[in-house]
C-alpha cells in the first residue's frame, strides 16, 4: 500500500527556520516525482514545486523560488520542505503528494495528510 | 504562467441532482487536465486524470470531459457523500489548480 506520511504541526515564531517531512513507502521512492502544495486558510491549493529523489532534481513555481528549498533523502525515503527564516503569511497546510510519471509536472496519485505550520509571535 | 479559472465559485445542489463543474484554462493545454475532490480537514483525491480517464476505485457517476481550454466534471446524481470542494489541475507547463469550487447542499 502506498502511503506517504507527513511530519506533525509546527508553531514557530518569525524569523525562525523549519524543515518538515514526507517519508513514502508501498512504492518505489526513487522512480516517481514528489511535489509539496501549500493551502493557506481557508483558501485553495498551490503548487510550491516538485523533487525527483532519484538524482534530487528539483522544480520549483518561480513565486516559491527561494522561499523555499525542497530536497529529499532517498536512503530514508523522504522529502523535505524547508525555511530558513518564516514569515507570518507561511502560516498554512502544507502537503506532499505523489506523482505517477517519472518525468516532471503531472497529477498526483497519492497525497500525504498534511501538516500545519502556525508562524505567529 | 496558465490560469484555471472555474465556474461557479460555490453550487447549491440536492442529492440526485446532475450537477456540472467547468474550469476553463488561460491557453491550450490539451488534454492534460486533472480533477480532484477536497473535503474539509482532509487531503484531495483524485478523481479525474487526462481530462477523462476515471481514476480507479472512483464511482462512476464522476466524469470528465473537455480539451484544449475547456473543461467540465460532472456528477450524474448527487449522493451524500459528494458535498465538498472540487478543484482541476493543469499540469501542460508547471502546474496550477483552479481556484476551487465548493459544492453545498440546497
Amino acid at each position: 500500500e502506498v502511503q506517504l506520511v507527513q511530519s506533525g504541526a509546527e508553531v514557530k515564531k518569525p524569523g525562525e527556520s523549519l524543515k518538515i517531512s514526507c517519508k513514502g513507502s508501498g512504492y518505489s521512492f526513487t522512480s516517481y516525482w514528489i511535489g509539496w502544495v501549500r493551502q493557506m486558510p481557508g483558501k485553495g491549493l498551490e503548487w510550491m514545486g516538485i523533487i525527483y529523489p532519484g538524482d534530487s532534481d528539483t522544480r520549483y513555481i518561480p513565486s516559491f523560488q527561494g522561499q523555499v528549498t525542497i530536497s529529499a533523502d532517498k536512503s530514508i525515503s523522504t522529502a523535505f520542505l524547508q525555511w530558513s527564516s518564516l514569515k507570518a503569511s507561511d502560516t498554512a497546510m502544507y502537503y506532499c503528494a505523489k506523482l505517477p510519471r517519472t518525468s516532471g509536472w503531472y497529477f498526483t496519485d497519492y497525497w500525504g495528510q498534511g501538516t500545519l505550520v502556525t508562524v505567529s509571535s | 504562467d496558465i490560469q484555471m479559472t472555474q465556474s461557479p465559485s460555490t453550487l447549491s445542489a440536492s442529492v440526485g441532482d446532475r450537477v456540472t463543474i467547468t474550469c476553463r484554462a488561460s491557453q491550450s493545454i490539451n488534454s492534460w487536465l486533472a480533477w480532484y475532490q477536497q473535503k474539509p480537514g482532509k487531503a484531495p483525491k483524485l478523481l479525474i486524470y487526462k481530462a477523462s480517464s476515471l481514476e480507479s476505485g472512483v464511482p462512476s457517476r464522476f466524469s470528465g470531459s473537455g480539451s484544449g481550454t475547456e473543461f467540465t466534471l460532472t456528477i450524474s446524481s448527487l449522493q451524500p457523500d459528494d458535498f465538498a470542494t472540487y478543484y482541476c489541475q493543469q499540469f501542460k507547463s508547471y502546474s496550477t489548480f483552479g481556484q476551487g469550487t465548493k459544492l453545498e447542499i440546497k
